[in-house]
């Protein structure tokens, strides 16, 4: 399964939101997770199954979507934020989107 | 706290060998799945490989099957990955990972620091 992300890049103005997309190229129905990776840092899991936050992940992470289309969305931007984002799905293997590097404007 | 330290990272001639080490902490070790996933630097995480937590079952990636070997020790709570007929492109960050939901949930909730893999002449 291939995982296409998109935008490749963000820049947005602290306390904006944010939406990242993750498309699928056929169905993983709700086995789909989000993680976060900061410069230098290993990849942190904020999201799995699509809506479920990890723990200690803050509200202002939320997921949604089902099948093909899923978004990511971060309500309130905040500059601890600024990372590459990627998806992850486990319905077929496991493989990972490109990722989305949100970086403040 | 969970952590997972990696050790063993290091500099290999192509065709040659490497064992990675990941030492868990923090939670019951032989309660859970593990996975070693590698990443070049840029680029998505791929995942390596999985192992139950008896050991009796073991998977692999397409790109590392019949080369590399996961095993585990439960009464020292260590992971290992032994690397062998290393290739240019195996260079990469390697992460210990705990999977999330017990067994095989694929999952990834705890990563380690990783170690960095360099395969040159």
């Amino acid at each position: 399964v291939v995982l296409t992300q998109s935008p490749a890049t963000l820049s947005v103005s602290p306390g904006e939101g944010v939406s990242l997309s993750c498309r699928a190229s056929q169905s993983v129905s709700r086995h789909l997770a989000w993680y976060q990776q900061k410069p230098g840092q290993a990849p942190r899991l904020l999201i799995y199954d699509v809506s479920n936050r990890a723990t200690g992940i803050p509200a202002r992470f939320s997921g949604s979507g089902f099948g093909t289309a899923f978004t990511l969305t971060i309500s309130s931007l905040e500059p601890g934020d600024v990372a590459v984002y990627f998806c992850q799905q486990r319905s077929k293997g496991v493989s990972f989107g490109g990722g989305t590097k949100v970086e403040i404007k | 706290e969970v952590r997972l330290v990696e050790s063993g990272g290091g500099v290999a001639q192509p065709g040659g060998s490497l064992r990675l080490s990941c030492v868990a902490s923090g939670f019951t070790f032989d309660d859970y799945t593990m996975h070693w996933i590698r990443q070049v630097p840029g680029k998505a995480p791929e995942w390596v490989s999985v192992i139950s937590w008896d050991s009796n079952s073991r998977f692999y990636g397409d790109s590392v099957r019949g080369r590399f070997t996961i095993s585990r020790d439960n009464r020292k709570n260590v992971l290992y990955l032994q690397m062998d007929s290393l290739r240019t492109d195996d260079t990469a960050f390697y992460y210990c990972v705990r999977d999330k939901l017990g067994q095989y949930s694929y999952v990834f909730d705890y990563w380690g620091q990783g170690a960095l893999v360099t395969v040159s002449s």
